[in-house]
């Protein structure tokens, strides 16, 4: 089927506000994870769903990051209170059985 | 903490030239190890993938070779083209289990020139 989708491609927001980033994941695929990668960089890891549950949530930066998965499907990453410094594209990639990750296109944050 | 390097950072070669990327790695317990293209404002493209048992993979053109005891890997691309102009990216998973996150060099760019 479809491959890894992610909704917007692009955010312009201004500091202060929140955003919601959507991954919609390749059928069946029960891991799920979110990355940062910022310009110039490699993606930059934040947090992994086993499921329905975070299994590792030790790259979000800070507590205004925040991801759900509830139906163990479609992944939402939060962010309250954006800063400058958040500007980034925000990858998303699944995998079944340890096997390869699938990368979506990614969704283009920029905070004015 | 796993550290990935891939050196240099951009690379130009002439059109059917063989080429090799390096990417080395800190920690050797790894559970495999993945090469990506991306372009331009786009998302990554999984090349190839080397479990930690395999010494390298092939698809087409591209080679990649996996030493994990002494921390490198390299991705070989042969007679190389201007449509193989992109970054290419190494990426580490583990060693925590199949499942763990990956861990990713900054990439090289690639320009091939005709």
């Amino acid at each position: 089927g479809a491959g890894v989708s992610q909704t917007p491609s692009n955010k312009v927001t201004e500091k202060g506000k929140y955003v919601e980033l959507r991954c919609d994941p390749i059928s069946g695929h029960t891991a799920l994870y979110w990355y940062r990668q910022s310009l110039g960089q490699g993606p930059e890891f934040l947090i992994y769903f086993q499921g329905t549950g975070a299994a590792d949530d030790s790259g979000l930066p800070n507590d205004r990051f925040f991801a759900v998965r509830p139906e163990g499907s479609v992944s939402t990453l939060k962010i309250q209170r954006t800063e400058r410094g958040d500007s980034a594209v925000y990858l998303c990639a699944t995998s079944s059985g340890g096997n390869e990750q699938f990368f979506g296109p990614g969704t283009r944050l920029t905070v004015l | 903490k796993q550290e990935v390097t891939q050196i240099p950072a951009a690379l130009s070669v002439p059109e059917g030239e063989n080429l090799v990327l390096n990417c080395s790695f800190t920690d050797s317990a790894i559970y495999n190890l993945q090469w990506f293209r991306q372009d331009p404002g786009k998302g990554l493209t999984s090349l190839l993938l080397i479990q930690s048992s395999q010494r390298e993979q092939t698809s087409g053109r591209l080679n990649a070779s996996l030493d994990k005891s002494s921390g490198r890997s390299t991705l070989y691309i042969a007679a190389s083209q201007p449509g193989d102009s992109a970054t290419y990216l190494c990426a580490v998973r583990g060693p925590t289990g199949a499942n763990s996150k990956l861990t990713f060099g900054k990439g090289i760019t690639l320009s091939v020139r005709p």
